[in-house]
């Protein structure tokens, strides 16, 4: 079963901020997060090892709650090259299954 | 260096006829994905490969589609017969996994764009 991003689609103005979350019925280990822009390949983000670890990529940053088997990834000050549909992966041994994706649209 | 390489880039094909995808992973990396994107079911790994060996196809939808990595630096996604439900994105990807039983960033192809007549 893979894991449930909310919200569906977001749409924002240049400059502000979002935050995605990814939920899962089953553990995670480790969660991984993806962009991908219309028509094109999913693209790597960043990786989350451990509980409550927060890492970030440009002014996108993400935590994880393993307890709650939750992530949130956060957009600070959206920029137009943000616009996407964003993934978060579960780790589950070698594989990653991915979730259901956000799409966020970011206007002028 | 070159990034995942996918083969061809669209197919169209009629219903019944044999389909083959290929892919050439990043040189060095060792586990080899593939995976299946629609609208209704999203982004679905298909089956996944660790030292040119199958580890995983329980994602493989039916016995129709069959995948091989005969080595490093090739592998093909193949659907005898094709049907329409077959239409979709299909993706490879390939990573670097340094500890087995990890899971480690995974760079994609652009993807073969499949529509089934």
């Amino acid at each position: 079963q893979q894991p449930v991003q909310s919200p569906q689609a977001v749409i924002l103005r240049e400059g502000e901020d979002a935050v995605i979350n990814c939920s899962s019925s089953k553990a995670l280990y480790s969660v991984h997060w993806y962009r991908q822009k219309h028509g094109e390949a999913p693209v790597f983000l960043m990786i989350l090892l451990k509980g409550g670890e927060q890492k970030g990529h440009e002014k996108i940053s993400a935590s994880f709650n393993e307890k709650k088997q939750q992530s949130s990834l956060y957009l600070t000050a959206s920029q137009l090259s943000y616009s996407g549909t964003y993934f978060c992966g579960r780790s589950s041994g070698d594989k990653l299954t991915f979730g259901t994706g956000t799409r966020l649209a970011v206007r002028p | 260096d070159a990034g995942v390489i996918q083969s061809p880039r669209h197919e169209v094909t009629e219903m019944g006829q044999e389909v083959t995808l290929r892919c050439k992973p990043i040189s060095g990396h060792n586990s080899l994905f593939w995976y299946r994107q629609t609208m209704m079911r999203g982004l679905e790994l298909l089956i996944y490969f660790n030292n040119n060996v199958p580890i995983d196809d329980s994602g493989m939808p039916e016995d129709r589609f069959s995948a091989k990595m005969p080595n490093a630096s090739f592998s093909t996604l193949k659907i005898q017969p094709s049907e329409p439900r077959d239409s979709a994105v299909y993706f490879c990807a390939s990573s670097l996994v340094a500890l087995a039983g990890s899971t480690d960033t995974q760079y994609f192809g652009p993807g073969t764009r499949l529509t089934v007549l």
